[in-house]
Formats: C-alpha cells, sequence, structure tokens
C-alpha cells in the first residue's frame, strides 16, 4: 500500500493562491490516480479533484472550476495541488488520497494540510 | 448539497449492531455505482471500510459490513466498540465522471 505524506501548514490571506504537496511511496507513482479531498471546520468531506499520474487526465468537481489545477512529477512520485482566489470558505484540511486505477475507492489517504485562510 | 444523504447521527450501546444508510438523492449517483465507506476520527486521515458497496479491504474490522438495495447503500457496524466511535462517510462515483461524499454520520457509543 503506498504511503502518502503532504506539505505542511498554510496561512493565506483572501484572493492568494495556496499550493499543496503530496509526496507518494512504497508502491510504483503511476500505480493508481491522485484525489484531493477536503474538510472545512464543522463540515463534511469534500471531494475536489482527481489526476492521474501522468498529469495527462484531471476532473475536478464544478465547485472548484477556474480555481483548481494540479500537477505530476513522476520524478519525485509528487503530485501539486493549486488552489487560486482563496476566500475564508476555502479554510480547511485538505487531504490527498489514491484510488487504484478504475476502483473508484480511496485506500491510502495523507496525513493532510490545514490552510487557513485569513486577512 | 450532496447527492448522497445520510443520518446526522446515529448511536448504540457496546456490543450491539447499528446501521447507516447512505441514500443517493440524485439520478446522478443512482442505479449500479460502485460506493465505499470511510472512517474519520478527528484530526486522523479518513480510513476505507467498505469498497464496492460490501467488500472489505485487509485492515478493515470483520464487523464491518456493507450492501446496498435500490437507492441507499447501508454500512453495518457489529459488536460496536468504543474505538468505533467517529464519523462514517459514504462515497459514490456520478454519471459526470466525478466523485460525491454523503454528508456524513456521527456514531456515538453509549
Amino acid at each position: 500500500q503506498v504511503q502518502l505524506v503532504q506539505s505542511g501548514a498554510e496561512v493565506k490571506k483572501p484572493g492568494a493562491s495556496v499550493k499543496i504537496s503530496c509526496k507518494a511511496s512504497g508502491d510504483t507513482f503511476t500505480n493508481f490516480y491522485v484525489h484531493w479531498v477536503r474538510q472545512a471546520p464543522g463540515q463534511g468531506l469534500e471531494w475536489m479533484a482527481i489526476i492521474d499520474p501522468t498529469g495527462v487526465v484531471t476532473r475536478n468537481a464544478q465547485k472548484f472550476q477556474g480555481r483548481v489545477s494540479m500537477t505530476s512529477d513522476t520524478s519525485t512520485s509528487s503530485v501539486y495541488m493549486d488552489l487560486n482566489s482563496l476566500t475564508s470558505e476555502d479554510t480547511a484540511v485538505y487531504y490527498c488520497a489514491t484510488e487504484p486505477p478504475h476502483t473508484r475507492y480511496f485506500d491510502s489517504w495523507g496525513q493532510g494540510t490545514l490552510v487557513t485562510v485569513s486577512s | 448539497q450532496s447527492a448522497l444523504t445520510q443520518p446526522a447521527s446515529v448511536s448504540g450501546s457496546l456490543g450491539q449492531s447499528i446501521t447507516i444508510s447512505c441514500t443517493a438523492t440524485s439520478s446522478d449517483v443512482g442505479g449500479y455505482i460502485p460506493v465505499s465507506w470511510y472512517q474519520h476520527h478527528p484530526g486522523k486521515a479518513p480510513k476505507l471500510m467498505i469498497y464496492d458497496v460490501s467488500n472489505r479491504p485487509s485492515g478493515a474490522s470483520y464487523r464491518f459490513s456493507g450492501s446496498k438495495s435500490g437507492n441507499t447503500a447501508s454500512l453495518t457496524i457489529s459488536g460496536l466498540q468504543a474505538e468505533d466511535e467517529g464519523d462514517y462517510y459514504c462515497t459514490s462515483y456520478t454519471s459526470r465522471y466525478t466523485y460525491v461524499f454523503g454528508t456524513g454520520t456521527k456514531v456515538t457509543v453509549l
């Protein structure tokens, strides 16, 4: 099973962007898709986006259309998520998670990255 | 507004069984769409408990089981233990090639 390690907590001002990394180990990087899921304070889990390890295929929830982008670096087994035009409603813990291709479930999760958006 | 509705809370006594429902409220997630379930303890990463409606991954307790009838999936926890307290989420793949989580259920062990 793959292990995922995410980058550390971030504090951003409204209108700024944040870039979170997710580094995989323990399995061949091209053997799974990577998803991004977030949880705002007091709220449930929310699916954001998916990227295949080559970075060719990406999809995101309609809610984040135009604000989220993802890249993949196979040389470092890392995936990056950029979220721009931040507002206080983007304050949340962000998780990356892996999906064995075409299985539709998330079998490994990162430890989470807290992003706080505050002026 | 999630297309998967769960009860906000479910409680049970030690050793009892409880069932959490997950009802599709949109045609986007109706029909045969794989359903998975996750346990989430505050401050920790979510953990896969059930996939493809009723399959249990290695590492998930045998006390967890899943089923589906029509547009409602269910997670049953048998022999409830104190460590089962936490939040539980169903998730499904949609006809728009995206994913959606249920509204979440807080499980309390009395």
